[in-house]
């Protein structure tokens, strides 16, 4: 039971190209959820989906999408980055209440 | 407008003591609160949480205590090891069935030896 599997570890990207962050999970979990965070800064929400084929706007969403075509995978794309995209970026699921993270993606735009 | 508040980013114990970390929220329809500890390079986990019709959660050396009135809840860690060092980030849920949680800015705790 892996959980939780995020891919990459690490980028580097250049001002506007763009890429996919990948997140998986094997516990058949309906809610998914993307964060975004910054030094010294709490977990901010992107995106989150409630079950395939469901998603819908977090706190922070302007600069990324999303997509969710089973319940497994929930990938976050970046169209365009800039370097105030840059940051770790957790993944989450949840079954009701405790969300299980990723081990997280460290961006850098520059 | 940041509804979950986690006013002090350090907080510095010896091992053995009690370790006390604060938080507040200001929305009433949360109805679910979390503890999540997170270590560098790593994501967070989840530690403990509390309901709202409840004011006091406790497991093992952690325990949770809600102030619904003072819109207040504090994680007690008795006593603390040097192993309990990290980020300790305050959640709240709301009653909608969404699940999303609203995260305070998180409070660095260090247990000294």
């Amino acid at each position: 039971n892996a959980g939780v599997t995020q891919t990459p570890k690490f980028r580097i990207l250049k001002i506007g190209q763009s890429m996919t962050l990948q997140c998986t999970q094997d516990m058949n979990h309906n809610y998914m959820y993307w964060y975004r965070q910054d030094p010294g800064m709490g977990l901010k929400l992107i995106y989150y989906s409630v079950g395939a084929g469901i998603t819908d706007k977090g706190e922070v969403p302007n600069g990324y999408n999303v997509s969710r075509s089973t319940t497994e995978d929930f990938p976050l794309r970046l169209e365009l980055a800039a370097p105030s995209q840059t940051s770790v970026y957790f993944c989450a699921s949840s079954y009701i209440d405790e969300q299980f993270f990723g081990p997280g993606t460290r961006l850098t735009v520059l | 407008d940041q509804q979950v508040k986690q006013n002090s980013p350090s907080l510095s114990v010896q091992e053995g003591r009690i370790s006390i970390l604060n938080c507040d929220y200001t929305n009433s329809m949360f109805d679910y609160f979390l503890w999540y500890k997170k270590y560098p390079a790593e994501g967070p986990t989840f530690l403990i949480s509390i309901s709202s019709i409840k004011d006091k959660n406790e497991d093992g050396r952690f325990t949770v205590f809600l102030n619904k009135s003072a819109k207040h809840l504090s994680l007690h860690i008795v006593p603390s090891q040097p192993g309990d060092s990290a980020v300790y980030f305050c959640a709240a849920k709301d009653s909608g069935n969404t699940g999303k949680l609203i995260f305070g800015q998180g409070t660095t705790l260090q247990v000294k030896p």
